[in-house]
């Protein structure tokens, strides 16, 4: 079992959708929750980061983190064809950054 | 957040061959990381660079073949030696900026083809 599952779509969605990504992730000692979006022939750029539990709201992004069920979330609200990209999970406790696969998403206008 | 930049963006090498990558950061920085992303995979971490001490290789990595300098806070190099095809990959580097250890921020890449 990986460290951390992603579900690597493809998601395709039409623009002003609200989409929904997420995280699996087995190992409890993960406290660094971050998301990543990677566009095409570009490094990862850091989206949403939250530290433990709870919810974090940027624009029209939220991220979610249930530590009690190891379950990350990214929620875009009315999503842009500009938010077509590859979005990566990443968490950390002390050690390194552990990333999942990354989920592609494609908005359609 | 910290810039990064990365040299060369891309590059198509030949089998056997070796290739430096540079990474310069517009702030100075402790911890850089190199990592590769193999195409429909997740990114997986070649090694730390911290300054003044040798890199620490992951399970999987070694020295010889992934040369690593770190000759001041704001630069590192990853070599890529005696490239066969398999090395086909984009390399990226990130830095912890300066007093946080919790997230890293990413450069842009290099695109390495070997033929």
């Amino acid at each position: 079992q990986k460290e951390v599952e992603q579900d690597p779509g493809p998601l395709s969605v039409p623009e002003g959708a609200i989409v929904s990504l997420n995280c699996t992730y087995s190992n409890s000692a993960f406290q660094y929750f971050m998301w990543y979006r990677q566009y095409s022939r570009k490094g990862p750029e850091l989206l949403m980061y939250t530290y433990s539990s709870g919810n974090k709201e940027d624009g029209r992004f939220t991220a979610q983190v249930d530590k009690s069920s190891k379950y990350i979330s990214l929620f875009i609200r009315d999503s842009q064809p500009s938010d077509s990209a590859t979005y990566l999970c990443a968490m950390k406790d002390t050690d390194k950054l552990i990333f999942g696969t990354g989920t592609r998403l494609q908005v359609f206008p | 957040s910290a810039v990064i930049s990365q040299k060369p963006s891309r590059d198509i090498c030949q089998r056997g061959t070796s290739l430096t990558i540079q990474c310069q950061v517009d702030s100075q920085v402790t911890m850089m990381f190199w990592y590769r992303q193999q195409p429909g995979q997740s990114l997986t971490l070649i090694a730390t660079a911290n300054q003044g001490s040798e890199a620490t290789y992951e399970s999987g990595f070694v020295i010889d073949k992934f040369p690593i300098s770190r000759p001041n806070l704001t630069f590192s190099t990853l070599t890529v030696s005696n490239m066969s095809p398999e090395d086909s990959s984009i390399y990226l580097c990130s830095v912890e900026e300066r007093g946080r250890t919790d997230t890293q921020y990413f450069g842009p890449g290099t695109r390495l083809t070997v033929l």
